[in-house]
């Protein structure tokens, strides 16, 4: 079976800081790793993923997040957030076999809120 | 555009009434899944589809209800069995079952259920 955490629920920011959203993991299988962002009263879009190769994966409005094998996690970045950053955003996870394959486990969920 | 359409967008019921939730997707997807969100709790997952005609229990089956007659279409019947209604339910789809793993879902706007 796999589990995701996210350590943090709610992460308060100030426009143009740096921010991290920490997620680890655990699994008996491999997995695939995914981060989504929801906005308000929407479903969730598709941040970025990292299925291998690079451990740094870039996606989309200027977010990255590194894979870390060993601690089993894949943190989320930005160098300089934006008001409109402010949304909650999920780590997830696909694993490559066993009773969860073809399905993947989120975490809680980590609520960015960033500040003028 | 192809995307997944959840109607109605808000949705309210007494205590104790049968409520179905519309989920269509026109991405000509073979797999679908429906997950509800509660505030600090992530996403867990209800029941999925892998192609038509079949479907499976999640982790949270008990209460609801679903079906797959067409490709395009997943509804969800939350029954007076369950206790505790009131949630916020997204319906998602993937390519297929085990491209879940590379490419992940893609999720409708959700339905909020408020049963008074």
């Amino acid at each position: 079976a796999q589990s995701v955490t996210q350590l943090d629920s709610q992460v308060p920011v100030f426009e143009e800081a740096p921010v991290e959203l920490r997620c680890n993991y655990s699994s008996s299988v491999s997995v695939y790793l995914f981060w989504y962002v929801q906005y308000p009263n929407q479903g969730l879009q598709l941040l970025l993923k990292y299925l291998s190769g690079s451990t740094l994966v870039k996606g989309i409005n200027g977010f990255e997040a590194e894979f870390n094998k060993s601690q089993t996690s894949f943190h989320l970045r930005k160098p300089s957030v934006h008001i409109s950053d402010t949304a909650e955003y999920f780590c997830a996870v696909s694993p490559l076999g066993g009773t969860s394959y073809g399905k993947l486990t989120f975490g809680q969920g980590t609520i960015l809120t960033v500040h003028p | 555009d192809g995307g997944i359409t959840q109607s109605p967008k808000y949705l309210f019921r007494k205590e104790g009434q049968n409520v179905t939730l519309s989920c269509e997707q026109n991405l000509n997807h073979d797999a679908m899944y429906w997950y509800r969100q509660d505030p600090g709790q992530g996403l867990r997952l209800i029941y999925y589809s892998q192609i038509v005609n079949d479907f499976q229990k999640g982790d949270i089956a008990e209460g609801y209800s679903v079906s797959r007659e067409k490709k395009e279409s997943f509804p969800l019947t939350v029954t007076s069995a369950q206790k505790n209604p009131t949630a916020f339910y997204l319906c998602a789809s993937s390519i297929g079952f085990e491209s879940t793993v590379i490419y992940g879902y893609t999720f409708g706007s959700g339905t909020r259920l408020t049963v008074v």
